[in-house]
């Protein structure tokens, strides 16, 4: 069984810039939630999608976004990069929504200079 | 305001040398305490829920267990490959979401 895929696994920005990250979700799994780890302020929630609509949300600003396909892929977007956007940023899948057992995919490290 | 602490930040420990690792929260409406291991340059992986004070848990050489304010997270005889952050999140009915802690970064040396 395939685990959370999240590509591109690195990449390097600039500031100004923006950048989309992908996740595919472990079959089946209808849920997706995005988490930005930094080594300062630990693992925090973004966004949680369930069936393509935004079921919750984090205190990030509206910089980041993100969406969900029909077939429970799942994008982010951070749109004029800031130095401080650098860090990695995880995926997690689970077969519903607000289920607090996931998987988390092994995240897109993103650099911002 | 919902707030989880972690201690020790980093641990070093000899093989077989047992300890334990605490996690203290303050969460309105808590709806599981969860433990996830972390290996560098992955993501975190799923260990343990706990809902009730005074449930446990056993994985191999790992022992969860709550009580209303905090969790223990007890290493009996570790090994090299449990060498890992140790992440502490107690779930929110309020928010509906995970409070990670910062995690205790555990090194057993051979």
């Amino acid at each position: 069984k395939a685990g959370v895929t999240q590509t591109p696994r690195y990449l390097i920005k600039t500031r100004g810039q923006q950048v989309t990250l992908s996740c595919s979700p472990i079959s089946g799994h209808r849920s997706v939630s995005w988490y930005q780890q930094t080594p300062g302020q630990g693992l925090q929630f973004l966004f949680e999608y369930f069936s393509e609509t935004q079921r919750n949300k984090g205190n990030f600003p509206g910089r980041f976004s993100g969406r969900q396909f029909s077939n429970s892929r799942s994008e982010m977007n951070v749109s004029t990069l800031e130095l401080g956007d650098s860090a990695l940023y995880l995926c997690a899948s689970s077969p519903f929504s607000g289920a607090n057992v996931l998987t988390f995919g092994a995240g897109s490290r993103l650099t911002v200079l | 305001e919902d707030q989880v602490t972690q201690s020790p930040e980093a641990l070093r420990l000899q093989e077989g040398e047992s300890s334990s690792l605490n996690c203290s929260y303050t969460v309105s409406g808590l709806r599981g305490l969860f433990w996830y291991r972390q290996d560098p340059g992955k993501g975190p992986e799923f260990l343990f829920t706990l809902y009730s004070a005074g449930e446990e848990k056993e994985k191999e050489r790992l022992k969860a267990t709550l009580t209303k304010k905090e969790s223990f997270l007890h290493i009996t005889a570790p090994k090299p490959e449990d060498s890992a952050t140790y992440l502490c999140a107690p779930g929110s009915s309020n928010t509906g979401k995970l409070i990670f802690g910062q995690g205790t970064t555990l090194q057993v040396k051979p």
